[in-house]
């Protein structure tokens, strides 16, 4: 059995530039929530993909967005990069079938603006 | 809004000792889910030990337990016979199911962690 991944480790960016990251889901999984975790803090839900359509979102601005894709794979795209995005980005992978499911997590993207 | 405190920024063990971390919750559900995620310097964030409020017996994964207290919405994490491995990141987190088409999976809130440093 696959674990989540994530795409690429580590990505450096100045400010107004645009990145996408990516996570591929857990073998078996249908739903990936993603997470923005500052330096010293505790993740912060972005949102969440159930079947290919946002299934909730946190307190984060339309510039964050996402998609999911028909192998439940998930990107995570931001514009107009600030200085404050930079932080570790998660994403997790779960089976969203009607049976609240533990929510499993990849290694991360570490995005640095500049 | 559901909130999640973790009261201790820091702690420190002895190897084989054992040691509780603290987490409250703030919450007007009555169905909810609590977990225990550690994350260690490798940054990926590893499940240890999962809650459902519906089940009154406390979780025990191995050598990690839970002392679940619904009503004062307390959930500490008991670690016995410590070992160096354990040094990571503990992330109390909560989650509220939420049941409609589009799945029932909802966002986890977490705590702000404790630093767990286990020494020999």
């Amino acid at each position: 059995e696959t674990g989540v991944t994530q795409s690429p480790t580590h990505l450096i960016k100045t400010r107004g530039q645009q990145v996408t990251l990516r996570c591929s889901s857990q073998s078996g999984h249908n739903t990936v929530s993603w997470y923005q975790q500052a330096l010293g803090q505790g993740p912060q839900f972005i949102f969440q993909y159930y079947r290919e359509e946002e299934n909730g979102r946190g307190n984060f601005p339309p510039r964050f967005s996402g998609l999911q894709f028909p192998n439940y794979s998930s990107e995570l795209n931001v514009n107009a990069l600030e200085l404050d995005d930079s932080a570790l980005y998660l994403c997790a992978s779960s089976f969203g079938g009607g049976v609240p499911d533990t929510q499993y997590f990849g290694p991360g993207t570490r995005l640095t603006v500049l | 809004a559901q909130t999640v405190t973790q009261s201790q920024p820091e702690m420190s063990v002895q190897e084989a000792e054992t040691v509780t971390l603290s987490c409250t919750y703030d919450t007007s559900e009555n169905n909810y889910y609590l977990f225990w995620y550690k994350q260690p310097p490798s940054r990926q964030m590893i499940l240890v030990i999962r809650q459902e409020a519906y089940k009154q017996q406390n979780a025990t994964e191995n050598r990690f337990s839970v002392n679940f207290q619904k009503a004062a919405k307390s959930f500490s994490l008991k670690i016995s016979d410590s070992q160096l491995g354990d040094t990571a990141m503990y992330f109390c987190a909560f989650m509220k199911p939420r049941m409609n088409s589009g799945g029932s999976n909802y966002k986890l809130t977490f705590g702000k962690g404790t630093l767990l440093t286990v020494n020999p």
